[in-house]
């Protein structure tokens, strides 16, 4: 068990609407990053969160977005979607001062029908 | 930016035998290096990691994997794999300490008895 909570852990749901995906971090790391794994893709960065702000983007749609809240927990909300959308969608989390290592949720696998 | 190659997309071995994954990656900065495991259905698990140092890391699961700078590689190997090893390996490399990872496209490693 890395420490990192992510739900829900399946979503299925139909092209043009929107959903949130959330995720709890280790208890204490500030840093939260989300990652989407596509067949096509691979793994990419979309976001990085640090305490509260945007700190990092990447490859993320104008679809998506995201925030941490005070408690630090972030959500990820996808709107408009498409089929090509679906993906597992992997938050972690890292301490960021000292120790470099990223922890992994177990991902949230979305289908988009 | 950082880039990162994977060279084999599948690799299969024999159940005792050695295995040995490739990486190689591309960037104008030093880097930290990462080996992940993502078993079927799961999330990224840490294997290994290089910041500085011996240049011959040893993981979890009786992994270990040797950074050469010259060669920009960062391989890793098992002298004997069991059939639990089957999963997908990603190699991975950050600039700088809470930083975003980038990932190589993965290489599946099937064991067979």
């Amino acid at each position: 068990d890395s420490g990192v909570t992510q739900t829900p852990k399946h979503l299925i749901t139909a092209t043009g609407q929107r959903v949130t995906l959330r995720c709890s971090p280790r208890s204490g790391d500030l840093s939260v990053y989300w990652y989407q794994q596509s067949l096509d893709q691979g793994l990419q960065f979309l976001i990085q969160y640090y305490n509260g702000e945007e700190r990092a983007k990447g490859n993320i749609l104008e679809r998506f977005s995201a925030q941490q809240f005070p408690d630090l927990h972030s959500e990820l909300n996808l709107s408009s979607l498409e089929l090509g959308d679906s993906a597992l969608y992997f938050c972690a989390s890292s301490s960021v001062k000292g120790n470099t290592e990223a922890f992994f949720g177990q991902g949230t696998r979305l289908t988009v029908v | 930016a950082q880039s990162v190659t994977q060279l084999d997309s599948q690799v299969p071995v024999f159940e005792e035998a050695p295995v040995e994954l490739r990486c190689n990656y591309s960037s104008s900065v030093s880097v930290y290096l990462f080996w992940y495991v993502q078993y079927p259905n799961q999330g990224l698990q840490l294997l290994l990691k290089y910041l500085s140092g011996s240049t011959l890391v040893k993981g979890i699961n009786g992994f270990e994997a040797e950074f050469n700078k010259s060669q920009t590689s960062f391989h890793l190997r098992k002298p004997s794999v069991h059939i639990s090893d089957t999963a997908e390996y990603f190699c991975a490399v950050t600039k700088a300490a809470g930083n975003k990872l980038t990932f190589g496209g993965g290489t599946r490693v099937l064991v067979k008895p």
